[in-house]
């Protein structure tokens, strides 16, 4: 089975920039999730989709923050404009509905 | 719980010994619990879960303990190996009705000594 595929791995921007980032999950899962992960903490949900539908976004900074589900399948994160503490990892993790997260990598994100 | 940031709570042991990691969590009505391994670089791996109705699940080499009076989750790893070493986090989730989602602990960086 494959994994969660994100990209890119890594990128670096200045403040005030904008960014976006990719993500595919497990063939056949509802459920995808976009987590952020500052340095020494643990994941924090940002976004959680069910479905090309949004179930929960309570902490998605929505004045510069962005996600959409293209037909329930991949996904997209913006950062518009990006802040020096947007500095962090972020994840995607798929699964399906009341199963565990199947994490992808992240992409490291940093914001100068 | 609270993020300690960089300064995350470490446990060192020796190879062939037995790792016990603990985690507080937060809400009394959450009722399935993860365990997470995360690898330098790497997003985290599913280690083992249990819900609310057990209180002990035994996966190879690793068993989970659910003490939901005091609300404490550990992980006990059986002699523990090199690649052991990684930061395990365990996760909480409320059950559905609450609407919440899985809730991370700040983790434990596992060292293991040769």
């Amino acid at each position: 089975e494959a994994g969660v595929a994100q990209s890119p791995r890594y990128k670096i921007i200045e403040k005030r920039q904008s960014v976006a980032f990719w993500c595919n999950p497990i063939s056949g899962h509802a459920t995808l999730y976009w987590y952020q992960q500052i340095l020494g903490q643990g994941p924090k949900l940002l976004i959680q989709f069910q479905n090309n539908g949004v179930v929960d976004d309570s902490q998605l900074p929505k004045d510069r923050f962005s996600a959409e589900r293209l037909k329930g399948v991949d996904s997209t994160l913006k950062i518009q404009p990006a802040k020096l503490e947007d500095s962090a990892v972020y994840l995607c993790a798929s699964s399906p509905i009341g199963s565990p997260l199947h994490f992808g990598n992240g992409t490291r994100l940093t914001v100068t | 719980g609270e993020s300690v940031g960089l300064h995350l709570p470490t446990l060192s042991v020796q190879e062939g010994d037995n790792s016990i990691i603990n985690c507080a969590y937060s809400n009394s009505a959450s009722d399935y619990f993860i365990w997470y391994k995360q690898e330098s670089g790497k997003g985290p791996q599913f280690i083992i879960d249990i819900r609310s109705n057990m209180d002990k699940r035994q996966g190879q080499r690793v068993t989970v303990l659910l003490n939901k009076t005091v609300k404490h989750l550990s992980l006990q790893i059986a002699a523990t190996q090199p690649g052991d070493s990684a930061v395990y986090f365990c996760a909480e989730k409320p059950p559905d009705n609450y609407g919440q989602n899985f809730v991370f602990g700040p983790g434990t960086r596992l060292s293991v000594l040769p």
